[in-house]
């Protein structure tokens, strides 16, 4: 079946300027997870959902980053006022809930110029 | 929170020679450690887990160690060939009463030299 899907693949955007970034799981995948990753760097936790909701919301580096995921299914990532340093690849990851295995997206090159 | 540390950060090993890839966690609450295949501009991409309750796990050519007492893992891959060469990255969760979130290791930068 499908894999997970992410959207922009690419998105470059101005400093102080607000970006949304879409993610699709796998279908009947409960658990979504919200990763960032740095040139040679491992990919960085942010927020994972179970269901609606954000059971941990621990790795969001600040008030300035907001994921929702309305219906259980897609999930949106928002950064306000981005800056230089936000700019990495944002991937998400789906699981089925209680089983461990995550599966990731492709990924969205973000560049804040 | 957990901390995972990854050794070597790049390996060049011969065709056809095992590779080796340690990883140490710091929270013993951890108890599911993946471990992903990276190739470059790609998704990572699940190539073997283990739970705590197990001591190793192999598939064809790829296997996992874990010493929960002494807080590692490893990666071995035998008879490697070209395709095995990518960056692998070790996780750990402690998968309170369900998934969460992953903490990576720095990853390793796997050469196979033909």
């Amino acid at each position: 079946g499908a894999g997970v899907s992410q959207t922009p693949s690419n998105k470059v955007t101005e400093k102080g300027k607000y970006v949304e970034l879409r993610c699709d799981p796998i279908s009947g995948h409960t658990a979504l997870y919200w990763y960032r990753q740095s040139l040679g760097q491992g990919p960085e936790f942010l927020i994972y959902f179970q269901g609606t909701g954000a059971a941990d919301d621990s790795g969001l580096p600040n008030d300035r980053f907001f994921a929702v995921r309305p219906e259980g299914s897609v999930s949106t990532l928002k950064i306000q006022r981005t800056e230089r340093g936000d700019s990495a690849v944002y991937l998400c990851a789906s699981s089925r809930g209680s089983v461990y295995e995550q599966y990731f997206g492709p990924g969205t090159r973000l560049t804040v110029t | 929170g957990e901390n995972v540390e990854q050794h070597p950060s790049t390996l060049s090993v011969q065709e056809g020679d095992s590779a080796v890839i340690k990883c140490t966690y710091s929270d013993s609450a951890s108890n599911y450690f993946p471990w992903y295949k990276q190739e470059l501009g790609k998704r990572p991409q699940l190539i073997i887990d283990i739970r705590s309750n197990v001591g190793e796990k192999k598939d064809q050519r790829i296997a996992v160690t874990l010493n929960k007492t002494a807080k590692h893992f490893s990666l071995h891959i035998t008879e490697t060939q070209p395709e095995d060469s990518a960056v692998y990255f070790c996780a750990a969760s402690i998968g309170r009463g369900g998934a969460d979130g992953l903490t990576f290791g720095k990853g390793t930068h796997l050469i196979i030299q033909p």
